[in-house]
């Protein structure tokens, strides 16, 4: 894999379900994966900076997994909520490259 | 503590002009990134400055540059203005190795 991906692009979740999307880089020189937040009207927000395998990291109802074997990244919301709602994106960082994905965009619905 | 400052807010300019935009970043942070959004896009990398040096860049064009200052602000510099470089400009600052990236509320540039 060359390029950041995420899938899916968007998702309607309800308000109670938990959910997870995924963000697949590429794993040759890896450096870190973060994972970004961004409310519409906002700037994009820190969540998580990973860089070892099998990383695991948690912000209240947000985790994250990391798998840099393979090259990708589970984020997951427990039990969403309606300010959950946001795109977030996932960007790699290897030797020399920075590379966003172009986001999953969720919408949660009470 | 201020975060990170983009100025200005919103710009509009005209194909083949010039235009300067400015990013002060978050206190005590030394590197400064780049990014363009486009809509319906995520962000995409620019470049990069540590030590008033461009330490990466991405796959632009040389009409896009920049400079850091040694009070570690950043300018990104774009010339010759298309019509595709309509976006949004973010500018996200960090500390040197601690890649985490605090980002300011970007510029929106319309070329018309």
């Amino acid at each position: 894999i060359l390029n950041v991906e995420q899938s899916p692009q968007s998702l309607h979740v309800q308000e109670g379900d938990s959910t997870n999307f995924t963000c697949s880089f590429p794993s040759s020189n890896f450096y870190a994966l973060h994972w970004y937040r961004w409310e519409t009207a906002k700037s994009p927000e820190a969540l998580f900076v990973m860089t070892l395998n099998g990383d695991e990291k948690k912000k209240g109802r947000i985790s994250a997994t990391l798998n840099t074997k393979e090259g990708y990244s589970y984020l997951y919301i427990k039990g969403s909520q309606p300010e959950d709602s946001a795109t977030y994106l996932c960007l790699s960082v290897s030797w020399g490259k920075l590379q966003f994905g172009a986001g999953t965009q969720v919408v949660v619905t009470p | 503590d201020a975060g990170v400052t983009q100025s200005p807010t919103h710009l509009i300019k005209t194909r083949g002009q010039q235009v300067t935009l400015r990013c002060s970043p978050k206190s005590g942070h030394d590197t400064v990134s780049w990014y363009q959004q486009a809509l319906g896009q995520g962000p995409q990398f620019i470049f990069q400055y540590y030590e008033e040096e461009e330490r990466q860049r991405g796959n632009f064009p040389d009409r896009f540059s920049g400079h850091q200052f040694p009070n570690y602000s950043s300018e990104l510099n774009v010339n010759a203005l298309l019509l595709g470089d309509s976006a949004l400009y973010l500018c996200a600052s960090s500390f040197s190795d601690n890649y985490e990236q605090y980002f300011g509320p970007g510029t929106r540039l319309t070329v018309t």
